[in-house]
């Protein structure tokens, strides 16, 4: 039983390009959700998605956005890129929106 | 404002001693509350959560947590360390938008 996968693991852009990151769910989970973990810092909530819709979003500029498949796939679009961007983003699915939630590895993604 | 606190930044036991890992929430209700571990370069794992009912949770590796409401407390403990408990652990609270605390590295000597 497949978890929570995450690609690429790791990945290099410079300022100002734009990134994107996909996430396969746990099988049957339906929801996804996404994070960003700065380096010595806690998990922030990005946004969460469930039946292809944006259900919740966290403090995140509109640079941040997302989109969920029929599959329940995800993918994480990030535009404009900072140097503050760099960090490690999780995604997380669950059940259901309010199930507790399994996470990926991750993606690294360092700025330069 | 929601919120989660982990008081302590970094703890260091020798193995096979007791262990508590200390949070506290605000929360307008009693949220679910989760305890997760984070190894190095790794994703979070679930060790435990409350929901409701029993105040004392039994999770994953021999973890357990009690929830406290008069205290506000959701502290995490297990009786006896290994040296493969060594990791980063985060006490998480909310429903969809999930608050994490800070996290509290745990250093286990021998």
């Amino acid at each position: 039983d497949a978890g929570v996968t995450q690609s690429p693991t790791h990945l290099i852009k410079t300022r100002g390009q734009q990134v994107t990151l996909r996430c396969s769910p746990k099988s049957g989970h339906d929801t996804v959700s996404w994070y960003q973990q700065a380096l010595g810092q806690g998990p922030q909530f990005i946004f969460q998605y469930y039946e292809e819709e944006e259900r919740q979003r966290g403090n995140f500029p509109d640079r941040f956005s997302g989109h969920q498949f029929p599959n329940y796939s995800s993918e994480l679009n990030v535009n404009a890129l900072l140097l503050g961007d760099s960090a490690l983003y999780l995604c997380a699915s669950s059940l259901k929106p309010d199930q507790p939630q399994h996470f990926g590895d991750g993606t690294r993604l360092s700025i330069l | 404002a929601q919120s989660v606190t982990q008081p302590d930044i970094h703890i260091t036991v020798s193995e096979g001693a007791s262990l508590e890992l200390r949070c506290n929430y605000s929360y307008g209700a009693t949220p679910y509350l989760f305890w997760y571990v984070q190894s190095p370069g790794q994703g979070l794992q679930l060790l435990l959560k409350y929901f409701s009912g029993d105040t004392l949770v039994q999770g994953i590796k021999g973890f357990e947590a009690e929830f406290k409401r008069s205290q506000s407390s959701f502290n995490l403990r297990k009786p006896s360390v290994h040296w493969s408990d060594a990791a980063e652990y985060f006490c998480a609270g909310g429903y969809q938008k999930v608050t994490f605390g800070t996290g509290t590295k745990l250093q286990v000597i021998p």
